[in-house]
């Protein structure tokens, strides 16, 4: 079964510094990956998602990805971080089915001046 | 702009209550989703449907059942609320696409079992 780990549950750093957070999955089959993003009192929105192709992906507010085959990870980065991005960030993998998508347990980015 | 809408922002229910949680979508979407979101274990499935009257249970189905009875609709029922049901509620929808489900999340229901 496809899953994700999170390896941080929480990320704290100052603003204007880079900063990056893991996840690693398991698959089998067709690796289709996410992340999301969470705000304090809100639903979760896209920051961006790996389907095919290239490797590094772009998403909004500053953020990318990359997928590494070999060392199965999805890790999402940003070169320098706002108050404004503290959230809670989510990986996330499509099931075998292909019918849903599967969570990890999240990661919080505290961004302090 | 995709519009998931959860009827109550917060809802507090005494143990043994039925409870409904509603979700309407209007993007004409397929798959409609409930997770569970709990602190320290993330989102959680617990039913999905892809089309009026399909469901499919997700990893957590036990205590809770489904209903889809029109496309925008998609109504998560507590037979008998427990306080191990108190939790984030949310719901999600996406087209039918094989590349990958990219999800539009509503806002949340807050439930409280007491």
């Amino acid at each position: 079964a496809q899953s994700v780990t999170q390896l941080d549950s929480q990320v704290p750093v100052f603003e204007e510094a880079p900063v990056e957070l893991r996840c690693n999955y398991s698959s089998s089959v067709s690796v289709y990956l996410f992340w999301y993003v969470q705000y304090p009192n809100q639903g979760l929105q896209l920051l961006l998602k790996y389907l095919s192709g290239s490797t590094l992906v772009k998403g909004i507010n500053g953020f990318e990805a990359e997928f590494n085959k070999s060392q199965t990870s999805f890790h999402l980065r940003k070169p320098s971080v706002h108050i404004s991005d503290t959230a809670e960030y989510f990986c996330a993998v499509v099931n075998q089915a292909g019918t849903a998508l599967i969570f990890g347990k999240g990661t919080t980015l505290s961004v302090s001046s | 702009d995709v519009k998931v809408t959860q009827s109550s922002r917060y809802l507090v229910k005494r143990t043994g209550e039925k409870v409904f949680l509603e979700c309407v979508q209007d993007m004409d979407h397929e798959n409609m989703f409930w997770y569970r979101q709990d602190p320290g274990l993330g989102l959680r499935l617990i039913y999905f449907s892809y089309d009026v009257k399909m469901k499919e249970k997700g990893d957590i189905p036990e205590g809770y059942s489904v209903s889809r009875e029109k496309k925008e609709r998609f109504s998560l029922i507590l037979e008998s609320a427990s306080t191990n049901q108190t939790s984030m509620y949310l719901c999600a929808s996406s087209h039918r696409d094989p590349g990958g489900p990219p999800l539009h999340f509503g806002n949340g229901t807050r439930l409280t079992v007491t």
